[in-house]
């Protein structure tokens, strides 16, 4: 079984509605993330997470919101979709006791988001 | 945070040895050098990591100039499973007090072809 998984892994959906997107993890890890990342552009963060309690801003927040329910689990919120969110979004995660500058992040397959 | 400069694209042939040439000249005392790939519809993958010596894994080899100011990984055997966007990213240690590091910053990558 895959270590990062996230559903759903294709969605259409229509302007203005409120979508979201799961991330789930079994590696134990504290901090996940999620990118997205549009055709001809590297990924982009969109928010992060260090702990539950620990959310933060990436650089692409504004339209997005995020909900870490549990350690292992980190939502991604469209609260009312517009087409230019139309992208390939990424959930990340990263051990943060492999030491600071070593840490790696571990990447899901992706949800192909289309917004008409 | 320090910027990277790749090549947008290079090719190999399958079998020979791959050089890709990153360069960091603002890199700080502290920053990592990550690398990551992302193979066609997939999400990245981790490739290797290093501070100052050059370092060694299963996937590929890391070297590191003795300025700090560019690195090249390298892929001693291409395959064509190895056809993919190279990522070079520097990862920055903890501020004194702050919680500024965590995030990958991607930059557009390489696009590694591979010809049989």
């Amino acid at each position: 079984d895959a270590d990062v998984t996230q559903t759903p892994r294709n969605r259409i959906t229509k302007t203005g509605k409120r979508i979201m997107l799961e991330c789930s993890q079994t590696k134990g890890h504290d901090r996940m993330y999620w990118y997205r990342q549009d055709p001809g552009l590297g990924l982009r963060l969109i928010y992060y997470s260090f702990d539950v309690k620990d959310i933060n801003k990436g650089e692409i927040s504004d339209g997005y919101s995020v909900s870490r329910q549990a350690q292992a689990k980190f939502s991604l919120s469209l609260e009312s979709a517009i087409p230019n969110q139309t992208a390939l979004y990424f959930c990340a995660t990263s051990d943060r006791a492999s030491g600071q500058g070593r840490e790696t992040q571990y990447f899901g397959p992706g949800t192909r988001l289309l917004v008409l | 945070d320090a910027k990277t400069t790749q090549p947008n694209s290079m090719e190999s042939n399958e079998e020979e040895p791959v050089h890709l040439p990153c360069n960091h000249s603002t890199i700080s005392g502290t920053d990592y050098i990550h690398w990551y790939r992302q193979l066609p519809s997939q999400g990245p993958e981790y490739v290797i990591h290093g501070l100052t010596s050059n370092v060694n894994n299963r996937m590929a080899s890391l070297a590191i100039a003795e300025d700090r100011k560019s690195s090249t990984l390298i892929l001693h055997r291409a395959t064509l499973r190895d056809a993919a966007v190279y990522y070079c990213i520097l990862r920055p240690t903890r501020l004194a007090g702050g919680t500024s590091y965590g995030k990958l910053t991607f930059g557009q990558g390489t696009i590694l072809t591979v010809h049989p």
